[in-house]
């Protein structure tokens, strides 16, 4: 079975800009995370989605907005980029909501310059 | 806000030795916590987690202790492996989602 797949792998934008990254879960995972991971702050929590809903939300500004589509692949998308924003993103897939066994892609590693 | 661990320290041992990475965490709420594990250019890697009804659950080498009482997490990888090298990661949840909260981490390298 594959695994959690993330494209791009690497993203370069600059400042500004806005950008939006992929995931697509396990087959037959329906419940998508995404975290953010930065040597200063570690891995933050940044949105859930199950059944094309958002189930839980992290302490992100507005410009950190996600979405899943039926299918239960899921994009997030980070607007007016900051540098501060260069990290890796990471996308976790479960079963179901609430599971708390989670498998996560490789990430996506955006440089804002 | 309500964090997990605090540093990320690196802990050195040699091959074959056993291995003990620490955790502290703040949330008594937290009913889930799991252990996992991250090497260069991955993500992290599920290893093992245990309930807040539980005290100790054994895996294949690995071994998670959780002591309530002062809020601390362990896990004790036997025969330490040069493959084991990485960055372990503690992460704690509450019952009502998947959010899991995460520790800063600790580097474990593996001499051989």
């Amino acid at each position: 079975k594959a695994g959690v797949t993330q494209t791009p792998r690497y993203l370069i934008k600059t400042r500004g800009q806005q950008v939006t990254l992929s995931c697509s879960p396990i087959s037959g995972h329906r419940s998508v995370s995404w975290y953010q991971q930065t040597p200063g702050q570690g891995l933050q929590f940044l949105f859930e989605y199950f059944s094309e809903t958002q189930r839980n939300k992290g302490n992100f500004p507005g410009r950190f907005s996600g979405r899943q589509f039926s299918n239960s692949r899921s994009e997030m998308n980070v607007s007016t980029l900051e540098l501060g924003d260069s990290a890796l993103y990471l996308c976790a897939s479960s079963f179901t909501w609430g599971s708390y066994e989670q498998y996560f892609g490789p990430g996506t590693r955006l440089t804002v310059t | 806000g309500e964090s997990v661990g605090l540093h990320l320290p690196t802990l050195s041992v040699q091959e074959g030795d056993n291995s003990i990475i620490n955790c502290a965490y703040s949330n008594s709420a937290s009913d889930y916590f799991i252990w996992y594990k991250q090497e260069s250019g991955k993500g992290p890697q599920f290893i093992i987690d245990i309930r807040s009804n539980m005290d100790k659950r054994q895996g294949q080498r690995v071994t998670v202790l959780l002591n309530k009482t002062v809020k601390h997490l362990s896990l004790q990888i036997a025969a330490t492996q040069p493959g084991d090298s990485a960055v372990y990661f503690c992460a704690e949840t509450e019952e009502d989602g998947n959010k899991l909260v995460f520790g800063a981490g600790t580097i474990l390298r593996v001499k051989s």
